[in-house]
């Protein structure tokens, strides 16, 4: 079946450093989105991205759509110890078998050291 | 208000026992979701209903049932718990099926099969 590979897998960073995580697809996806996951809580979503090339950010977040449409990566800066908790890239394949179908990636564990 | 809801929380219960999960979205959104994830905190689609009606079946064992009393609720009903189905079950919602994929997530459900 259809596979995300995100990476890293975990991330240990001080506060105020900046982070990057990305998440490469064996197809071509429509749309990537980003979501992150409080412990105990379900993903809330941060980015949605819709057309090749498009970059998005939301406050310290930034995301961009791959060109080639197989990739997407996630940029945090200057990181806070709130900015703790895993991160999941999720996207939908082109091709109507896969509408409403998302896939997600493996996560991305993020711990910040004040 | 919550905008997904699941009940209950957590649920410790023995093997070969029948249980439900149930989920409510207050957003007026057409279309619910179940994923499950796993100890590794894989996500993976399991159903999708749009309008109280099946449209994803991800090849998810029979003892699993999901039923969309109205298209606010999707109820998850598992028959005979086996060891393997311990892990966090998330429904999910989305405005309207193929038109967007920015899917919102309940807070999850903790099954532990004893």
């Amino acid at each position: 079946g259809q596979q995300l590979n995100q990476s890293p897998q975990s991330m240990f960073i001080q506060e105020g450093e900046d982070v990057s995580m990305n998440c490469t697809s064996s197809s071509i996806f429509n749309t990537w989105l980003w979501y992150k996951q409080d412990p105990g809580e379900g993903p809330v979503l941060l980015i949605a991205l819709y057309k090749a090339g498009e970059l998005t950010s939301n406050g310290r977040l930034t995301a961009q759509f791959g060109i080639t449409r197989k990739d997407s990566f996630l940029n945090i800066s200057a990181s806070i110890p709130s900015d703790v908790g895993i991160y999941f890239c999720a996207g939908q394949s082109v091709g109507s078998s896969n509408t409403g179908k998302l896939i997600f990636g493996q996560g991305t564990t993020l711990q910040v050291k004040p | 208000d919550t905008a997904v809801s699941q009940t209950p929380k957590y649920l410790v219960t023995q093997m070969g026992n029948d249980k439900s999960i149930k989920c409510e979205q207050n957003l007026g959104h057409d279309t619910m979701y179940w994923y499950k994830q796993d100890s590794k905190k894989f996500l993976k689609i399991m159903f999708s209903y749009n309008n109280k009606e099946l449209i994803i079946n991800e090849t998810v064992p029979n003892r699993f049932s999901p039923k969309s009393p109205d298209k606010a609720h999707l109820n998850l009903h598992i028959n005979s718990l086996e060891l393997g189905d311990s892990a966090v079950y998330f429904c999910a919602s989305s405005q309207e099926w193929g038109l967007s994929d920015e899917q919102f997530f309940g807070p999850g459900t903790r099954l532990t099969v004893l």
